[in-house]
């Protein structure tokens, strides 16, 4: 069974570009997060899908950020327009069920805003 | 503000020994906590995940215990082996929803 995968694995952009980063999760899991990790911290909630409803976005961090989940299936995260602080790894998961669930990770995307 | 500390930071062991991380959370609104182990550039692996309170789960030479009542959880390697050196993440479910808080990790190098 494949795991969750994600696209690209590093992206280098000036800032005030645009970036968009693919997830696609596990076959059959209806839960999908986001989450990130910058320089030096712990990792931090983005925002969990449920299908393609975003359940809860608490943890995007400004307008520049925009989730999608066109169907249910694979999730795109834009950054429009990339700052600098927006550098990080970008993770995203699965899960087939909420509470109690092992929640299975992609390897993330290292983003580095210039 | 909810937080999850680590500790400690980073560890450097020799093959054999055997070693143990804290994880600490709030003790109110738990539901769930989930250890993790991650190498860099690789996927997060889930370790454990750990509901009740005096859960204590084994995964060959890894364990782990949970006290919910004190807010702590400790993850034990017993003969660490250069292939256990990675980071090792702690993340607490605070609701019914899928967020996980997660500690900043306790870092392991076990050296040949």
């Amino acid at each position: 069974e494949a795991g969750v995968t994600q696209f690209p694995s590093h992206s280098v952009i000036e800032k005030g570009q645009t970036v968009t980063l693919r997830c696609d999760p596990i076959s059959g899991h209806d839960n999908l997060y986001w989450y990130r990790r910058v320089m030096g911290k712990e990792i931090k909630f983005l925002l969990h899908f449920v299908k393609e409803s975003k359940q809860d976005e608490s943890g995007m961090p400004n307008n520049r950020f925009l989730a999608e989940r066109t169907g249910g299936t694979y999730s795109t995260l834009k950054v429009q327009p990339a700052e600098l602080e927006d550098s990080g790894v970008y993770f995203c998961a699965s899960s087939q069920g909420v509470l109690y669930n092992e929640q299975f990770f992609g390897p993330g995307t290292r983003l580095t805003v210039l | 503000i909810l937080n999850v500390e680590q500790s400690p930071q980073s560890l450097h062991v020799q093959e054999g020994d055997s070693t143990n991380f804290t994880c600490s959370f709030p003790s109110s609104n738990f539901y769930a906590l989930h250890w993790y182990r991650w190498e860099t550039a690789k996927s997060p692996e889930a370790l454990f995940v750990m509901t009740l309170n005096g859960d204590e789960k084994k995964k060959g030479r890894i364990s782990a215990t949970l006290n919910t009542k004190e807010g702590y959880s400790y993850l034990y390697i017993k003969g660490s082996q250069p292939e256990d050196s990675a980071t090792y993440l702690c993340a607490f479910n605070y609701n019914q929803g899928g967020k996980l808080i997660f500690g900043q990790g306790t870092e392991l190098s076990v050296k040949p």
